[in-house]
């Protein structure tokens, strides 16, 4: 299927730098997502974009966190100081179309270690 | 909090039929049933999608009861690499907005 490329698929930093995660997404896609996976835990939505805006986020979508797709580049997540429980895995997604009649297909995830 | 509940586990052996169940009692006329699976280390893989009746691709097929409230994902001689947590995720227009919500899943093992 289509498919999601996601750099880097590893990162450490530090608890109170500045990561930021980047989505290669779908060519023709327009909308994405970004999830979060603690270890052991079920995936968790944060956010989707469209059209260069955020329209709908999650609880877990901290003020900390940000999202933006400069002209059609990466679709990134920047987090903006780290804290020790943003370790996870962020998978990415995109789709064509919107409301759940078109499907979101995911990348391979980054796995993210604050220390 | 998801809106299906599936059996959380099953085990099969290679060659068999795996049929998994999952109940949406709450269904809404503009939602459509989604099934994904995951492996260890990668992110959640679209198997097949659906809104009534029975629907049928290269990996799987799934049947949906005639009030939306049961679906089934079929998938015919599973091997090893079949060995995943398959999702079965509600979604559409105006209910979950643009959002999959995952559960816990039903964590699918194969034997040799």
């Amino acid at each position: 299927g289509p498919k999601v490329l996601q750099i880097p698929s590893h990162q450490i930093i530090d608890m109170g730098q500045m990561v930021t995660l980047n989505c290669d997404p779908v060519s023709n896609h327009l909308y994405f997502y970004w999830y979060k996976q603690i270890l052991g835990q079920q995936m968790e939505f944060l956010v989707n974009f469209y059209n260069g805006k955020v329209m709908e986020k999650s609880k877990l979508f901290k003020d900390q966190f940000s999202v933006e797709r400069p002209d059609g580049s990466y679709f990134t997540l920047k987090i903006q100081p780290t804290a020790l429980e943003d370790s996870a895995v962020y998978f990415c997604a995109s789709s064509f179309d919107w409301g759940g009649q078109d499907t979101q297909y995911f990348g391979p995830g980054t796995r993210l270690l604050v220390l | 909090l998801a809106k299906t509940t599936q059996p959380p586990s099953m085990e099969a052996y290679e060659g068999q039929e795996v049929n998994v169940s999952c109940s949406h009692t709450n269904i809404a006329t503009s939602e459509y049933i989604y099934w994904y699976r995951q492996v260890p280390h990668q992110g959640p893989q679209f198997i097949i999608q659906g809104y009534k009746d029975y629907v049928v691709n290269e990996v799987a097929s799934l049947f949906i009861s005639a009030d939306r409230k049961l679906s089934t994902l079929s998938l015919p001689w599973v091997s090893l690499r079949d060995a995943a947590v398959y999702y079965c995720i509600v979604t559409g227009y105006g209910s979950s907005g643009n959002k999959l919500i995952f559960g816990i899943g039903t964590l699918l093992s194969v034997k040799p």
